[in-house]
């Protein structure tokens, strides 16, 4: 298995511009999570899916930040208009199921930064 | 309600001397705990994961955690320390009804030659 795949790595845009953060989760995982790391605020849950539908959106900063998953296989990250303060990397992580089988293999990150 | 702490933002050894990473986790449920490491600018890879069985759980590259339960601990360890454990390790909490892990703030690891 390729592992989570996320594009682009990098992306370096201006303020206010829109960025699209893409993910394919492993297949056959029900569950699909969005992180964001930065120095100063750590490891942040956005968002999650689960069989495609957003469980717990509360880690969303705001209304500029948008999260989908139109089927198993592809979600998307999006920010408009984009802030210098969004500069960070994103993580997609994806888990086979809730309890037992609930650890998460993570992409290698897609590093914005907002200029 | 699960939380985890890392005692320690950052911990400096010598190469080929013990690593101890420590993690205290809080939780309402039996938990699950998880040690993860992340290599710079790389993502989060799993090292090793408890689920209720052997208190002693071994992971990958010679890490091991201990669960004690009288102790709310699950503290990761390493006998000897190599240059390439150089990264910041996570622990995590969830539980058998949980859908997410709730992480810990990082431990960055140092490793001196």
């Amino acid at each position: 298995d390729a592992g989570v795949i996320q594009s682009p790595r990098h992306e370096v845009t201006e303020m206010g511009q829109e960025v699209t953060l893409r993910c394919k989760p492993i297949s056959g995982h029900d569950y699909l999570f969005w992180y964001r790391q930065t120095m100063m605020r750590g490891l942040e849950l956005l968002i999650y899916f689960n069989n495609n539908v957003p469980i717990d959106d509360s880690g969303m900063p705001e209304d500029r930040f948008s999260a989908k998953m139109p089927n198993a296989s592809f979600s998307t990250l999006k920010i408009q208009p984009s802030e210098p303060r969004d500069s960070a990397v994103y993580f997609c992580a994806s888990s086979l199921a809730r309890g037992l089988n609930n650890e998460q293999f993570f992409g290698p990150g897609t590093r914005l930064t907002v200029l | 309600a699960q939380s985890v702490t890392q005692l320690g933002s950052h911990v400096s050894v010598s190469e080929g001397a013990l690593v101890l990473l420590r993690c205290n986790y809080s939780s309402s449920v039996p938990p699950y705990l998880f040690w993860y490491v992340q290599y710079p600018n790389q993502g989060l890879q799993l090292l090793l994961k408890y689920t209720s069985a052997a208190t002693l759980v071994k992971g990958i590259n010679g890490f091991e955690a201990e669960f004690k339960k009288s102790e709310t601990s699950f503290h990761l360890t390493k006998p000897s320390a190599h240059m390439s454990d150089a990264a910041e390790y996570f622990c995590a909490v969830s539980g058998v009804f949980t859908d997410k892990l709730i992480f810990g703030t990082g431990t960055r690891l140092q490793v001196f030659p």
